[in-house]
């Protein structure tokens, strides 16, 4: 397995402001993933984010509003830019590493945006 | 969109009772995982099955995969009040990405 830390383990926002959410890894990984699950609801895939190119985002996800960093094996971000209260959500990110498509999870970080 | 649909979307049952949970998906698969997720935390990945695998077991868990229909089982037996949780199947495929179904929320009683 993995060992995933995010930080910050939650917050509460202002509308309006960005936070910026850390992704550290215990080994390096070639690929990360970012997630938002709504409240009550499932997961959604954001952006695939791999080190050395840009990160690919899915459908209904713009980089703007969620710009992606990778600047090494171990170690993303992921910034919610000009938040609303739909924003509210837990992100979460998770990474590969090979070992039959397991991904494992962080242990996400709770936002709420008034 | 969502792949996965969870059947029961809650499921409430006794402690040493067996919880079945179902899952169906849409399009072709490299592989099904379920996950468990306690009270919004992060994810537990639980038990991962190929397309050409049919069931897989680990601990108190049993997985079933039947491909022609499109659906997939996870059996936990002998449950106990530290199962509580919400379950997730999650389809993956060749671009090594997870589509998720929208979960069931297992309460066991003491």
């Amino acid at each position: 397995s993995a060992v995933i830390s995010q930080k910050p383990s939650r917050d509460i926002c202002q509308r309006g402001t960005s936070l910026t959410i850390q992704c550290q890894v215990d080994s390096q990984v070639t690929m990360m993933f970012w997630y938002r699950q709504q409240p009550g609801q499932s997961l959604t895939l954001i952006a695939t984010a791999n080190q050395g190119s840009e990160a690919t985002y899915e459908s209904g996800f713009v980089i703007d509003k969620f710009p992606i960093s990778r600047p090494n094996l171990t170690f993303s971000t992921l910034t919610v830019s000009n938040m609303s209260p739909e924003d509210s959500s837990i992100y979460l990110c998770s990474v590969d590493r090979g070992q039959a498509d397991t991904q494992y999870f962080g242990p996400g970080t709770r936002l709420t945006v008034l | 969109s969502q792949q996965g649909e969870e059947d029961p979307q809650a499921l409430s049952i006794q402690e040493g009772e067996n919880a079945t949970m179902n899952c169906s998906y849409k399009t072709s698969i490299n592989n099904l995982q379920w996950y468990r997720q306690n009270s919004g935390r992060g994810l537990v990945h639980l038990i991962l099955i190929r397309s050409n695998e049919r069931e897989k077991h680990s601990g108190r868990l049993r997985v079933t995969l039947d491909t022609s229909k499109k659906s997939s089982s996870l059996l936990i037996t002998a449950s106990r009040a530290a199962d509580t949780a919400s379950y997730f199947c999650a389809t993956g495929g060749s671009n090594y990405k997870l589509t998720f179904g929208k979960g069931t929320l297992l309460t066991v009683n003491p």
